[in-house]
């Protein structure tokens, strides 16, 4: 079955740090670009970052771009976003999707979602 | 503020149909392909059509996806109880070089 699913979230303070993970299962995770997707509570999607296949491409959102970091790890099959400096607005419920023809504009397969929330 | 522009909210009768509008610009809906993304409450959302006009496996030939110059366009028609969710299209912005969504269309089935 394919499969993602997102771990790491957790209650941080404002300034503070956090590791997202997402496990990969079930297709060949190497080949394919992934991207992470945002949703603050009773809010709409926002898009956040995209990783290429390769790790060779790699685009942030303008919001977070200086403070997250996309990465991958393609023989443990793991998608993984560093996110420092957290604001009260990075609230939200954190979704890795998989990108269904690699250009960031198709999102076929999405995990679960793991809560950040960001308070003092 | 969403760099997409939907109706936040439609409404239609069982068995009708509904068309959602997706309205952007020359620099995302205008040079790339458009997805739709259906939200059921509590879950994650789930992919309905790709490139415009696409239907990933088990999604039903009730959903439909069309695109003209920077607008774009989800229809449903047979429409059913289970169809009440929230409605997302997205994109790729060539000048913001980020994906885009709207804010989403709440539909209720009624």
């Amino acid at each position: 079955e394919v499969q993602l699913v997102e771990s790491g979230g957790a209650l941080v303070q404002p300034g503070g740090s956090l590791r997202l993970s997402c496990a990969a299962s079930g297709f060949i995770f190497s080949s394919y670009s992934m991207n992470w997707v945002r949703q603050a509570p009773k809010k709409g999607l926002e898009w956040v970052s995209y990783i290429s296949a390769s790790s060779g491409i790699v685009h942030h959102a303008e919001s977070v771009k200086g403070r997250f970091t996309i990465s991958r790890d393609n023989a443990k099959n793991s998608l993984y976003l560093q996110m420092n400096h957290l604001r009260d607005e990075d609230t939200a419920v954190y979704y890795c999707a998989r990108d269904i023809l690699g250009r960031g504009d198709g999102f076929e397969i999405w995990g679960q979602g793991t809560m950040v929330t960001v308070s003092s | 503020q969403s760099v997409l522009t939907q109706p936040p909210s439609m409404s239609a009768a069982p068995g009708q149909k509904v068309t959602i509008s997706c309205s952007g610009s020359t620099s995302n809906i205008g040079k790339n392909y458009v997805s739709w993304y259906q939200q059921l409450p509590g879950t994650a959302p789930k992919l309905l059509i790709y490139d415009n006009n696409k239907r990933p496996s088990g999604i039903p030939d009730r959903f439909s996806g069309s695109k003209s110059d920077t607008s774009a366009t989800l229809g449903i028609t047979g429409l059913q109880t289970g169809d009440e969710a929230d409605y997302y299209c997205g994109t790729w912005d060539s000048s913001l070089n980020s994906g885009v969504f709207g804010g989403g269309t709440k539909l209720t089935v009624l």
